[in-house]
């Protein structure tokens, strides 16, 4: 039962648009989003999260977007850049939970 | 500030032997998690420790278990390998005194069983 779910492996976007990742989760006890970038072979690298009492949270390029009712969340990042390229995972975590469950990645490639 | 450390980053062990991973958190950092990749199941989670005790755990096989060290330094343990268990084992840090965190991964060990 997967109860984060990113239903595209693999995204495609040229440099300098607008990259959009999606996120779905089935389990409404969740209350912290996190996004992380994975290189091959390295660790995942944290890039921004969202609490549950907010519908947005921006950071530099990068802006994630949570619609509870709807039980979605993406993140955008804009403008892309090549080195933006990367898999990209969404996780989420109940309150006073210290497990994140981890979504199965989307694999962006930033065209120059 | 020093990283997440996790030793040793690639290990070849056949099916049937056990196998010791080890993973130094940030400095200061008292919660000590460890995921399993794998291709087909992404990330998933095996265990949490906090302060030597271990507060969380995933739905994994008893053949798997950890400890945590007074200096917060943790350890996991894979006993009885299975071809199945090659992946890579991550483990990732933080204070553990908030549920709104950010986990900090190291670069993981690369487990393959032959």
């Amino acid at each position: 039962d997967q109860q984060v779910k990113q239903n595209s492996p693999s995204l495609s976007v040229q440099e300098g648009r607008i990259s959009i990742l999606n996120c779905d989760y089935t389990n409404s006890m969740f209350d912290y989003f996190l996004w992380y970038k994975k290189y091959p072979a390295e660790g995942p690298t944290f890039l921004i999260s969202i609490s549950s009492i907010k519908d947005k949270n921006e950071d530099g390029r990068f802006t994630v977007f949570l619609n509870k009712s709807a039980k979605h969340l993406s993140l955008h990042i804009v403008p892309s850049q090549p080195g933006d390229s990367a898999v990209y995972f969404c996780a989420a975590s109940g309150a006073g939970s210290y497990q994140l469950t981890f979504g199965k990645g989307t694999k962006l490639s930033v065209i120059p | 500030k020093a990283g997440v450390t996790q030793t040793p980053r690639y290990l070849i062990k056949t099916r049937g032997q056990q196998v010791t991973l080890s993973c130094s958190p940030i400095s200061g950092h008292r919660s000590v998690s460890w995921y399993q990749q794998t291709p087909g199941q992404g990330l998933q989670f095996l265990f949490e420790y906090f302060s030597e005790t271990q507060r969380n755990k995933g739905n994994f096989p008893g053949r798997f278990s950890g400890r945590q060290f007074s200096n917060s330094r943790s350890e996991m343990n894979v006993s009885t390998l299975e071809l199945g268990d090659s992946a890579l084992y991550l483990c990732a840090s933080t204070t553990g005194t908030s549920t709104n965190y950010g986990y900090t991964f190291g670069s993981g060990t690369r487990l393959t069983v032959v």
